[in-house]
């Protein structure tokens, strides 16, 4: 299947700081990307889905301007918690779908970035 | 929302069949069912999907009853390296095919 890549795979950080997590797609070009959150024994939450070149749109009950994302590339995704507290501590997944071809129809995921807010 | 329910846990002895059901009794005549496995702290994996013909591929096989409103993946023989969260999904048809995880089944494979 399609690879898909995340980085940092794990980020420790202070409270009050903001945190960059990049979702790229290695082999294939990505219209779509989806970013998830997933709690410890818990199933995982749509939180937005991004397309390129376009605003992302948020599921109800996520904050937009907390959490920014970007999809400025066809292989590129980034999501920044800002001003993040202990309570988004937390596993961030993301995957991606392709246009055409390649990732049409299937959502490739990512390994995930596991976020601990001190 | 979610549109699966499937049982919490199940356990299966290693290399028989591990059959795990998914009720979708509100599926829409043009959204697929997915499934995918979720290996503890890593990110999800594709098994298979079908929209109402039985699918099969090198991982498993799909069964999807012939009114959509469940379905069973078949793992023909399972070994250790199954036990996973198996999640079946219904794929929202709209612009952006999102997919909503229900709780997911634990496979626990048995030695």
């Amino acid at each position: 299947g399609a690879v898909v890549s995340q980085h940092p795979s794990r980020v420790i950080c202070k409270s009050g700081t903001s945190v960059k997590i990049e979702c790229r797609s290695l082999d294939f070009q990505a219209t779509t990307m989806f970013w998830y959150r997933q709690f410890p024994k818990k199933s995982l939450m749509l939180m937005a889905t991004s397309n390129e070149g376009s605003k992302a749109t948020y599921e109800q009950g996520v904050e937009k301007d907390k959490f920014l994302i970007n999809h400025a590339s066809l292989t590129l995704s980034t999501l920044t918690v800002t001003s993040a507290h202990p309570e988004d501590s937390s596993f961030y997944i993301c995957s991606a779908r392709g246009g055409s071809g390649r990732g049409n129809n299937e959502q490739f995921f990512g390994p995930g970035t596991r976020l601990t807010v001190l | 929302d979610a549109k699966t329910t499937q049982p919490p846990s199940m356990d299966c002895a290693e290399g028989r069949a591990a059959n795990l059901p998914c009720n979708h009794s509100t599926i829409s005549g043009n959204e697929y069912v997915y499934w995918y496995r979720q290996i503890h702290s890593q990110g999800p994996q594709y098994i298979i999907h079908g929209l109402k013909n039985n699918e099969t591929n090198e991982m498993a096989s799909l069964i999807i009853t012939e009114d959509r409103k469940s379905s069973t993946l078949i793992l023909p023989h399972a070994t250790l390296r199954d036990t996973a969260v198996y999640y079946c999904i219904v794929r929202v048809r709209s612009t952006g095919n999102q997919f909503y995880f229900g709780t997911g089944t634990s496979l626990t494979v048995i030695p």
